[in-house]
């Protein structure tokens, strides 16, 4: 089984600074990767997602992530923050070939201060 | 919007009381799972099924039974609910091919 490790549990940052939420997974074996986003009393929300092709994806709103294979990592940046992105971020891996297990990390509070 | 409902959204009950949990989608997808999610533990699987009557065990599925006879629910059942079964629980739905989870708005129970 994999397992995925947020090791920043809060993270604090001012408004217009940039952010990094780290994670890694455990194996090496072919995995998807998700960033997950959950705004108060909602559930979770996609964000973006590393299936294959270029190692960096983006999502909409400017958070970007790179898939770093030899390092088992899937760290997720946004170089300008703002209070919106206020949330609560998960990482979540599936392996490639089973694919019905998602395996998620304990979560990464973001805190945008004014 | 994966067009998937949890009911009910909010729940109190009593310790040794039968519980369960309705999730509805209308989409007519393939793969349904049962979370739970604890503060300092994530997201963490119950069980899931991949088809009417096809389900398996997830990471924490003791004390929890599913039950899935049409594509679009998927009923969890705490058959005599503890006080460690307080959390809140989500519903995620995934298609054939696709391989992202989407999840649903979430159920708050309360065990006490």
């Amino acid at each position: 089984a994999q397992s995925v490790t947020q090791l920043d549990s809060q993270v604090p940052v001012f408004e217009e600074a940039p952010v990094e939420l780290r994670c890694n997974y455990s194996s090496s074996v072919s995995v998807y990767l998700f960033w997950y986003v959950q705004y108060p009393n909602q559930g979770l929300q996609l964000l973006l997602k590393y299936l294959s092709g270029s190692t960096l994806v983006e999502s909409i709103n400017g958070f970007e992530a790179e898939f770093n294979k030899s390092q088992t990592s899937f760290h997720l940046r946004k170089p300008s923050v703002h209070i919106s992105d206020t949330a609560e971020y998960f990482c979540a891996v599936s392996d490639r070939f089973t694919g019905n297990q998602f395996y998620f990390g304990t979560g990464t509070s973001l805190t945008v201060i004014p | 919007d994966a067009g998937i409902t949890q009911s009910p959204r909010h729940k109190v009950t009593e310790t040794g009381t039968p519980v369960t949990l309705r999730c509805h989608q209308t989409e007519n997808h393939r793969y349904m799972y049962w979370y739970r999610q604890d503060p300092g533990h994530g997201l963490r699987l119950i069980h899931y099924s991949y088809g009417v009557k096809d389900t398996d065990k997830g990471e924490v599925s003791d004390g929890y039974s599913v039950s899935r006879s049409k594509t679009e629910d998927f009923l969890l059942t705490l058959e005599s609910a503890t006080s460690s079964q307080t959390s809140v629980y989500f519903c995620a739905i995934r298609s054939t091919g696709e391989e992202t989870q989407y999840f649903g708005p979430g159920t708050r129970l309360l065990v006490l």
